[in-house]
């Protein structure tokens, strides 16, 4: 079945240091997609990154990158430079690429980063 | 401008009182999903949608109802809401199934009941 930890509940950076949140996962599809979504303190859900089971680069978007382990089933969010606009619960998220499990996207509990200016 | 809609923001109900948490999108998505968010649990699916009229269970559907007669709605029906189903609630789309696809999501309803 697929899975995904994310065994930090809550972080604190100092502004402009760079910040890893961790994410593992489990599934034994061996094609896949991982995503990170932003969710500020108003709410609303915000797409980052996507990392695809079958990339073999990391994934970069701006200031946000994933470091992507494959054999350790770990896709990590790197933020370099964070700003206190960075403070929000993030969470980690799979699409199995299935007809019927590509219809189930499952999410990790969620990191809450708090950035110290 | 491309979005999901979801109304109301907030409603405050009693246990027992049918509602309906509607969901729109203009951007002619395939998929469309359901998730409601707890303290250190994440968001859960509830049902999902592939097209017209093709609706499925995710994780935690009970208690809950959804139809698709239409590509761009995707309403959330509780037929008789429970305190338990105090929640925030996601709708959520994205333009077919591919894995590769991010889902777009609402602004989220956060219901209460009492």
């Amino acid at each position: 079945a697929q899975k995904i930890t994310q065994t930090q509940p809550g972080m604190f950076v100092q502004e402009k240091e760079a910040v890893t949140l961790d994410c593992t996962y489990d599934t034994s599809d061996p094609s896949y997609g991982l995503f990170w979504y932003k969710q500020p303190s108003s709410g609303e859900m915000i797409f980052l990154i996507y990392q695809g089971s079958y990339d073999q680069q990391n994934a970069t978007e701006g200031r946000y990158s994933l470091n992507f382990q494959k054999a350790r089933k770990s896709a990590n969010l790197v933020i370099s430079a964070s700003q206190l606009g960075d403070s929000a619960m993030y969470f980690c998220a799979m699409r199995e690429g299935g007809y019927s499990s590509a219809s189930k996207i499952i999410f990790g509990s969620g990191t809450r980063l708090s950035i110290r200016p | 401008e491309a979005q999901v809609t979801q109304n109301p923001r907030y409603l405050i109900t009693v246990t027992g009182k049918k509602l309906t948490v509607t969901c729109s999108q203009n951007m002619n998505h395939e998929y469309m999903s359901w998730y409601r968010q707890d303290p250190g649990l994440g968001l859960r699916q509830i049902y999902y949608s592939m097209n017209v009229e093709v609706t499925d269970k995710g994780d935690v559907p009970e208690g809950y109802k959804v139809s698709r007669k239409e590509k761009r709605n995707f309403p959330l029906i509780l037929e008789s809401p429970s305190p338990n189903q105090t929640s925030l609630y996601f709708c959520a789309s994205s333009l077919s199934f591919n894995r590769e696809l991010p889902l777009h999501f609402g602004n989220g309803t956060r219901l209460t009941v009492t």
